[in-house]
């Protein structure tokens, strides 16, 4: 069962365009993360999250967790082919660590140069 | 690079088959988890080691099973080889204290035939 929704499952811009990805629960967790994969590796950890409404900022990054701590989302402004890759978030219901991290189904994110 | 090394990086088996798979976890770690991620999917969660004891278990069949050992490295061992356990397997290194993060590894590519 997967607990988190990620929207869209696909994009594809243009280079400089702005774009938002989303990660939706009905479930609480205690902190939330953003992972970024690129094929045949694992993912590689950007953000985690932990307070409801919290805002992190990562150079042209940004993201939010949701009041109730059930969602988040990734905004990246000026979009680089470097940006391209698998956007995955996580969420943790311990407050030991992450341990049982739950995925999202992914976002597939491809800048066009 | 997180530090935290699989192997071997890929691995063709044949249905009915056993296979073990490696995971050396980051220096000063002590939690291993291990994560399967089908093709398109995000990772699914498989189970934990913390001190060498399993802390945790995912929504996997008891033919997946693993082990730790006191240096905190970590194995897999799948029995009785589905064609569906074809995936990417995915160590996560991590310290069991407060909110930390995990770092993965390149993961091995299993492709069950």
């Amino acid at each position: 069962t997967q607990l988190l929704e990620q929207s869209p499952q696909f994009l594809s811009i243009q280079e400089g365009e702005n774009l938002t990805v989303y990660c939706n629960s009905s479930s609480v967790f205690s902190s939330l993360q953003w992972y970024r994969q690129e094929p045949g590796e694992g993912p590689v950890l950007l953000v985690t999250v932990v307070t409801g409404g919290e805002v992190k900022k990562l150079k042209r990054l940004t993201f939010q967790f949701g009041d109730a701590r059930k969602d988040s989302s990734l905004h990246i402004t000026a979009a680089q082919p470097g940006d391209t890759g698998l956007y995955l978030c996580a969420g943790a219901r311990s407050n030991f660590g992450n341990e049982k991290l739950t995925f999202g189904t992914g976002t597939r994110l491809t800048i066009i140069p | 690079e997180t530090g935290v090394t699989q192997s071997p990086t890929h691995l063709i088996k044949t249905r009915g088959q056993q296979v073990t798979l490696r995971c050396s976890s980051q220096s000063g770690h002590n939690t291993v988890s291990w994560y399967q991620q089908a093709l398109g999917q995000g990772p699914q969660f498989i189970f934990q080691y913390y001190r060498e004891e399993e802390n945790g278990r995912g929504n996997f069949p008891p033919r997946f099973s693993g082990l730790q050992f006191p240096n905190y490295s970590s194995e897999l061992n799948v029995n009785a080889l589905e064609l569906d356990d074809s995936a990417l397997y995915l160590c996560a290194s991590s310290y069991r204290q407060g909110v930390t993060e995990a770092f993965f590894g390149q993961g091995t590519r299993l492709t069950v035939v």
